[in-house]
């Protein structure tokens, strides 16, 4: 079946525009997590929503960076006055997350999208 | 703070040689620990993961795992790795009723044919 998409794969912007990230999960996946590549920094997570419950922003960096989860399924994540540091490869992942089995917390990720500030 | 380390940076091996690479983790309660890999160009992808029961896993590709407690640690091992191994490879850790992934800063490895 489709995996997790994302769009746009690549994205250049200004420093101070705003950009906004797609992801599409997996059809079904209840749990949609948002995380960031930098080179040299690993994977760093930035948002999870689950269902219907209100989403653990924890690891967003700062308050320039939003996100919000429509219908249960797509996603957007938001990036207000983009600065340079912004850039990174920013991934989505989706999981059934469907009962307490942890088996279902299994994450899938997409190909991710790669921002560039210039 | 919580975290999850990867000892080796970039790991550099010849074919068949054996492998073996390190990841611990701070967190001192339930874990489900997870290795990802990803190849040139291509998106994550799940090598192998444990949630309890035995504590060696086995993936793809032929790679294993043993999850060993007392250490905190859950290293990835193949016996002999073949050029078509060459990818990043990150383990990470979903901490008790935690929805997220911690994940380490990653080892590249490349394998010399």
């Amino acid at each position: 079946g489709a995996g997790v998409s994302q769009s746009p794969s690549n994205k250049v912007t200004e420093k101070g525009k705003d950009v906004e990230l797609r992801c599409d999960p997996i059809s079904g996946h209840t749990a949609l997590y948002w995380y960031r590549q930098s080179l040299g920094q690993g994977l760093e997570f930035l948002i999870y929503f689950q269902g219907n419950s209100a989403p653990d922003k924890s690891g967003l960096p700062s308050d320039r960076f939003s996100a919000e989860r429509t219908g249960g399924s797509v996603s957007t994540l938001t990036i207000q006055r983009t600065q340079q540091e912004d850039s990174a490869v920013y991934l989505c992942a989706s999981s059934l997350a469907r009962s307490g089995l942890a088996e279902h917390y299994e994450q899938y990720f997409g190909p991710g999208t790669r921002l560039t500030v210039t | 703070a919580q975290s999850v380390s990867q000892h080796n940076h970039h790991v550099i091996l010849s074919e068949a040689a054996s492998l073996e690479l390190g990841c611990n983790y701070s967190y001192g309660g339930t874990v489900n620990l997870f290795w990802y890999v990803q190849y040139p160009g291509q998106h994550l992808q799940l090598l192998l993961k444990y949630f309890s029961g035995d504590p060696l896993v086995k993936g793809i590709k032929g790679f294993e795992a043993e999850f060993i407690k007392s250490k905190f640690s859950f290293n990835l091992r193949k016996p002999s790795v073949q050029w078509s191994d060459t990818a990043e490879y990150f383990c990470a850790v979903k901490r008790g009723s935690q929805g997220n992934l911690i994940f380490g800063k990653g080892t590249k490895l490349s394998v010399k044919p």
